[in-house]
């Protein structure tokens, strides 16, 4: 089935550098990546979406600036959090949607735990 | 506008219990609804969908019938594990294709021996 690789599982870096979370479709073509933020026991909001080749469409109140994403090939998405704060930490969680054989749907990395000190 | 309302959880039940959580929605257009299990630490896992109103979905013993006249797609199982506790999210697409997901708030699931 469809896999999607989300690295890393978690980190921790201090307030004010910067980290990139990596989304790999495995053996598929993601043509569009969800990307989504989760706060502790709370459902999970949707921040931007991005097809591959063009630029992501953001939530509303979500600021693209600070949030950086990439997908630039249609294996491989990146979401960078830029000057992180502690307001930052968070789980984030990607989604890509693909086609190939079949049709896979909505396919789910195992998530970014990002810890901001 | 587009919403899904689940049942707050958390919801507590002995292993070989009865496990019901509702699901309901509101939304314009041609909703699909899906159910997703979430794992301490983990991402989303897909449970079960359905595509049309009144396909039932299920997996693992879950079942879900889409029920388009109530706007709803409860989850259901008949006989829960100690191994089902996890938070489990209702969530709803408009179209197929790449629309996003709109996910409920989401119930946290604990099956004591």
């Amino acid at each position: 089935g469809a896999v999607v690789s989300q690295h890393p599982s978690w980190v921790i870096c201090k307030s004010g550098t910067s980290v990139k979370i990596e989304c790999r479709s495995l053996d598929f073509q993601a043509t569009t990546m969800f990307w989504y933020r989760q706060f502790p026991k709370q459902s999970l909001m949707l921040m931007a979406t991005s097809n591959e080749g063009s630029k992501a469409t953001y939530e509303q109140g979500v600021e693209k600036d600070k949030f950086l994403i990439n997908h630039a090939s249609l294996t491989l998405s990146t979401l960078t959090v830029t000057s992180a704060h502690p307001e930052d930490s968070s789980f984030y969680i990607c989604s890509a949607w693909g086609t190939g054989r079949t049709n896979y749907g909505y396919t789910f990395g195992s998530g970014t735990r990002l810890t901001v000190v | 506008g587009n919403s899904v309302t689940q049942m707050e959880g958390p919801v507590t039940l002995s292993e070989e219990a009865f496990l019901t959580i509702n699901c309901t929605y509101t939304a314009t257009g041609y909703p699909s609804p899906f159910w997703y299990v979430q794992y301490p630490g983990e991402g989303l896992q897909l449970l079960l969908k359905a595509t049309k109103a009144d396909d039932k979905g299920s997996n693992k013993g879950f079942e879900a019938t889409y029920r388009k006249e109530t706007t709803s797609f409860h989850l259901e199982k008949g006989s829960v594990q100690v191994s089902d506790s996890a938070v489990y999210f209702c969530a709803l697409t408009l179209l197929s294709g790449y629309n996003k997901l709109i996910f409920g708030a989401g119930t946290r699931l604990a099956v004591h021996p």
